[in-house]
């Protein structure tokens, strides 16, 4: 569940349960939607990114939803690996010449062997 | 993906002293970089946005006299934290943009940990 304050959200699953991470957007302007995952004392790592265009896309065990409409980002996760461990970023971008993005809190998911 | 390479990974320094940090891209070129801090279990926060061969974009309430940030070429840019001091102290990340026709990804490097003692 979510906490307040400067806690991370978290999602605890167990191996081989899938995940889902959920994300909401402020700027209905953004126009571009980026998954990344960190691990612990390392940068960022891309994982999977969206268009506006475009309601689900999908890659190697993940899968990101957009719902426009609520403003609201997700990603699954199929068959949740220990190695998934890590905190998940959602980031938005405007589009345009504005390269900039915007992160939003993050998720610790937490997979249990 | 596109490599992002940052350097030093870990540094400690005395207060009051100036820390460089670099940060390359190794296979592509990159127009624009970004650097970013983070602190402990919250969010990237971006600083500035870094150009080449122009003066870097601050994000409000970041001193630039402080974060000196210099884009010489395209595949290098520089962050350095001047007379850095204790409340300086966190993880310092950079970024480089691939603008493609469909996406404006952004590759990071592993990320500088600071401490000022």
């Amino acid at each position: 569940g979510e906490s307040v304050g400067l806690h991370l959200p978290t999602l605890s699953v167990q191996e081989g349960d899938n995940s889902i991470i959920n994300c909401a957007y402020s700027n209905s302007a953004s126009d571009y939607f980026i998954w990344y995952k960190q691990e612990s004392g390392k940068g960022p790592q891309f994982i999977i990114d969206i268009r506006s265009n475009m309601d689900k896309r999908q890659g190697q065990r993940v899968t990101v939803l957009l719902n426009k409409t609520v403003k609201h980002l997700s990603l699954q996760i199929a068959a949740t690996q220990p190695g998934d461990s890590a905190v998940y970023f959602c980031a938005e971008n405007v589009g345009g010449s504005n390269y900039k993005l915007t992160f939003g809190k993050g998720t610790l998911l937490t997979v249990n062997p | 993906g596109a490599v992002v390479s940052q350097h030093p990974s870990w540094v400690i320094c005395k207060s009051g002293t100036s820390v460089k940090i670099e940060c390359r891209s190794l296979d592509f070129q990159a127009t624009t970089m970004f650097w970013y801090r983070q602190f402990p279990k919250q969010s990237l926060m971006l600083m500035a946005t870094s150009n080449e061969g122009s003066k870097a974009t601050y994000e409000q309430g970041v001193e630039k006299d402080k974060f000196l940030i210099n884009h010489a070429s395209l595949t290098l840019s520089t962050l350095t934290v001047t007379s850095a001091h204790p409340e300086d102290s966190s993880f310092y990340i950079c970024s480089a943009s691939l603008p493609l026709l469909s996406s404006n990804i952004q590759y990071f490097g592993a990320g500088t940990r600071l401490s000022v003692l």
